[in-house]
Formats: structure tokens, sequence, C-alpha cells
């Protein structure tokens, strides 16, 4: 199984802060790596798939890179909105996994 | 828009059975592979399963529910069912189900889900 690791683990972060959480693949995903962010009580909202590509419908201040072991969300001025829950989720293998989540209070 | 809703959740004794299912709209079902993913209280997501498209040949399992759990789909109801065996306690969790994106990809691989249904609860208890 490939394992995905997340860090930090949480973090605490002021409106308009830049945050940056940091995903790494066990094993070479390429770049089958996409992000979610979830909030509490609510099902999971794909952010970005594909290691880069921005979903339809979600803000520009999300950003992702990296492709290979090591991948990157960026939030560049965080919202109120975006106080969450974010996991990574690799799908270049059976089974599909995903990192231990990133909480951002 | 594209709309999942699941159903079939609730309360059940260590052992027996539940089918859970997930009813899709707004697309055009058979051309996306689909997903099962669960949460369990206060813990990260797990994936559970995944089928194929249009002709759901193809059919994954985590080593956690494999030979418990069956994943299915009916076309013409545009729906996705889960069928649980043999319940854990550890089994217990919000069950979400998702679509697969591309649309008409060949592998459930190289993909991501989206939309996500609203999921529903499942708690596996004596």
């Amino acid at each position: 199984d490939i394992q995905m690791t997340q860090s930090p683990s949480s973090l605490s972060a002021s409106v308009g802060d830049r945050v940056t959480i940091t995903c790494r693949a066990g094993q070479t995903i390429n770049t089958y790596l996409n992000w979610y962010q979830q909030k509490k009580g609510m099902a999971p909202k794909l952010l970005i798939y594909a290691s880069s590509n921005l979903q339809s419908g979600v803000p520009s201040r999300f950003s992702g890179s990296g492709s290979g072991t090591d991948f990157t969300l960026t939030i560049t001025s965080l919202q109120p909105e975006d106080f969450a829950t974010y996991y990574c989720q690799q799908t270049y293998r059976i089974p599909v996994t995903f990192g231990p989540g990133t909480k951002v209070d | 828009q594209v709309q999942l809703v699941e159903s079939g959740g609730g309360v059940v004794q260590p052992g027996r059975s539940l089918r859970l299912s997930c009813a899709a709209s707004g697309l055009t079902f058979s051309n996306f592979a689909l997903h099962w993913v669960r949460q369990a209280p206060g813990k990260g997501l797990e994936w559970v399963a995944s089928i194929s498209g249009d002709d759901a040949s193809s059919a994954y399992y985590a080593d956690s529910v494999k030979g418990r759990f069956t994943i299915s789909r009916d076309n013409s109801k545009d729906t996705l069912y889960l069928q649980m065996n043999t319940l854990r306690t550890d089994d217990t969790a919000v069950y979400y189900c998702a679509t697969g994106r591309p649309e008409k990809s060949t592998t459930v691989l190289r993909s991501w889900f989206d939309p996500w249904g609203q999921g529903t609860l499942v708690t596996v208890s004596s």
C-alpha cells in the first residue's frame, strides 16, 4: 500500500495568513494526488486534482504543486470559511489511500 | 448539477448485514466510476471500494472489507450499492459515495472524487 503522510497534523492560523500543507507519498505517484477540504459534519469537497488543477468553483487562493512523492497545498490568504481539515489522496494504485488530515484552526 | 444521496444506514448488531444505496442524478450515470469512502467517528477518510463505469467489469476493495462487502451498480436505476455482510464494530462509520472523474475513464485509478454524497451513518453495536 502507498502510505500518505501530511504535515503538520494541525496548525493555528489567522485570517489573511499564508498556509502551506505538505503531503508525502511512500512511493512515487506521478501527479495522481488530490486535495479535499472537509468541514465539521460535512462531506469532503474536492479542491485540487492531479496535483495542481484547481477544481471549478474553488477560489484561486488555493493552489497545489508537486510530483513524484512530495506535494504542497497552499492557501495564499486564509479566509474565515477556510478553517477546516484538509486531506490529500493518491489514486495511483489500489488501494486508494488518504493522508491523515491537517486541521486548520 | 450532480447530486448523490446515500441511504440505508442505521444501527445493526455485529455479524449482521446491511445494504447501502447511493442514488445519483444530474449525470450520465454509466459514464462514471463510483466509489465508497468511510469515516469512523473522529477519524480520517478510508477508501472502501470502487467500481468501474459502463460495464461494471472491475471492482476493487480495501483489505479491511474484502470478502465481506460487495460493491455493485444498477445503471438502469442510476444507483450504486454497497452490500455489507458480517459487520464488525470497527465498520462503524459515516459512509460516503462519490463520483469518479474524469468521465468515461477506462480505469478507477488516476482519478479524483467529485462530488460526494452527504453520507449515511452505520453503527455496528450489540
